[in-house]
């Protein structure tokens, strides 16, 4: 069974560019959530979506956003990218909402210039 | 302000040692969940303890969750060069609405 896949795994920008991240589920998940990962602040809950719907966000500004296709691959939108958006950038996959999160892609490592 | 703290932040030992990693709140949780992650990889789920008191084991490693579900802890059983990683404590208020919270994670060296 294939795991929860991210793309790419790495990617640089520069200030003030967007920035658009890829999560395919674990086939039949319908949950994905997504979590930015600093060394200073650990892991923190971004969003999560089921059935194309955010169900739950955590406390990040506007600037990051997601999307969940009909085939539950979803998406995540960072605009006018700051020095401090550098993390690594993971996503999870369960079969319900609200399931503490059970299976982790790799992740994606978005370093800022 | 973390909700759940870890401690300790960095434990390097020798192969063989025994060592317990702490995770503590000042809140209530529905569930606590103990993942280890490797450089380069993403968190990989260990175990999850709903019930207050409750212990598990998995095979070397020890979950315990506290009677009033406000901490837990691991503990390894002769360690191994294998158990090396960041391990991190998860979970989501009892009562709240769900937004999963992590400790900071206990980095773990064990030495050959």
């Amino acid at each position: 069974k294939a795991g929860v896949t991210q793309t790419p795994r790495y990617l640089i920008k520069t200030r003030g560019q967007q920035v658009t991240l890829s999560c395919s589920p674990i086939s039949g998940h319908r949950s994905v959530s997504w979590y930015q990962q600093t060394p200073g602040q650990g892991l923190q809950f971004l969003f999560e979506y089921f059935s194309e719907t955010q169900r739950n966000k955590g406390n990040f500004p506007g600037r990051f956003s997601g999307r969940q296709f009909s085939n539950s691959r979803s998406e995540m939108n960072v605009s006018t990218l700051e020095l401090g958006d550098s993390a690594l950038y993971l996503c999870a996959s369960s079969s319900m909402p609200r399931d503490q999160p059970q299976h982790f892609g790799d992740g994606t490592r978005l370093s800022i210039l | 302000t973390q909700l759940l703290e870890q401690s300790p932040q960095f434990l390097s030992i020798q192969e063989g040692e025994n060592l317990t990693v702490y995770c503590n709140s000042s809140s209530v949780f529905s569930s606590l969940q103990w993942y280890r992650q490797e450089p380069g990889e993403g968190p990989v789920l260990l175990v999850t303890v709903v019930t207050g008191g409750e212990v598990k084991k998995l095979k070397r490693l020890t979950f315990q969750f506290g009677d009033a579900r406000k901490d837990s802890s691991l503990h390894i059983t002769a360690a191994q060069p294998g158990d090396t990683g960041l391990y991190l404590c998860a979970g989501s208020l009892s009562g709240g609405s769900y937004i999963p919270t992590f400790g900071r994670g206990t980095s773990l060296i064990v030495h050959p």
